[in-house]
């Protein structure tokens, strides 16, 4: 089980650039969220899903898309990347509270210059 | 709709003294409770949580929280930190009421800084 995968790692991206954010899990999780973390802030909610075919807007969702046509992938759209997107992106799925409640990936360190 | 508060943004405590990292949250309806560990440039890892029954709840690295319904509080303890402590630390709350009992996402506080002093 490779758990919550996320990338790249790393992206650097001009302003106005578009660009997609990958996530993939492997566990058969139904529920699926982008967070976006920005310095010395918590994580903020930009979309979730509850299944394939179904996504929602989080807290902060101007300036993103996304789409989950598999239950596995739930990848994060930036259109028009601007400089207020900069930060550090996690994906995480809902493993019920019968497990650790939420697992995280490592995270996608983005710069829009 | 869900907000919480960790009261230090900053935390310094000497190394083998305890500490105590402060959580407050709010809501309208019952919530799981989360406490999240984050090294230098490195994802979130769990803690502790709590979801239901003993107020005292134990985690990993020897760190351990209590949820105060009253108070609305789940402090986060440890008796003796060490060097390998240092990091941010993250209160979450997700609502037991919404989607799927918990899985409406994570609202997060700011973080606190905990910085162990030799």
């Amino acid at each position: 089980n490779a758990g919550v995968t996320q990338t790249p790692k790393f992206r650097i991206l001009k302003i106005g650039q578009s660009m997609t954010l990958q996530c993939t899990q492997d566990m058969n999780h139904n529920y699926m969220y982008w967070y976006r973390q920005d310095p010395g802030m918590g994580l903020k909610l930009i979309y979730y899903s509850v299944g394939a075919g179904i996504t929602d807007k989080g807290e902060v969702p101007n300036g993103y898309n996304v789409s989950r046509s598999t239950t596995e992938d739930f990848p994060l759209r930036l259109e028009l990347a601007a400089p207020s997107q900069t930060s550090v992106y996690f994906c995480a799925s809902w493993t019920g509270p019968e497990g650790e409640g939420y697992t995280f990936g490592s995270g996608t360190r983005l710069t829009v210059v | 709709a869900q907000s919480v508060t960790q009261l230090d943004s900053q935390v310094p405590v000497f190394e083998e003294a305890p500490v105590e990292l402060r959580c407050n949250y709010s809501s309208s309806v019952s919530v799981y409770l989360f406490w999240y560990v984050q090294y230098p440039n490195q994802g979130l890892q769990l803690l502790l949580k709590y979801l239901s029954g003993s107020t005292l709840v134990k985690g990993i690295n020897g760190f351990e929280a209590e949820f105060n319904k009253s108070q609305t509080s789940f402090h986060l303890r440890k008796p003796s930190v060490h060097i390998s402590d240092t990091a941010e630390y993250f209160c979450a709350v997700s609502d037991i009421v919404g989607l799927g009992g918990g899985a409406d996402g994570l609202t997060f506080g700011k973080g606190t800084h905990l910085i162990i002093q030799p």
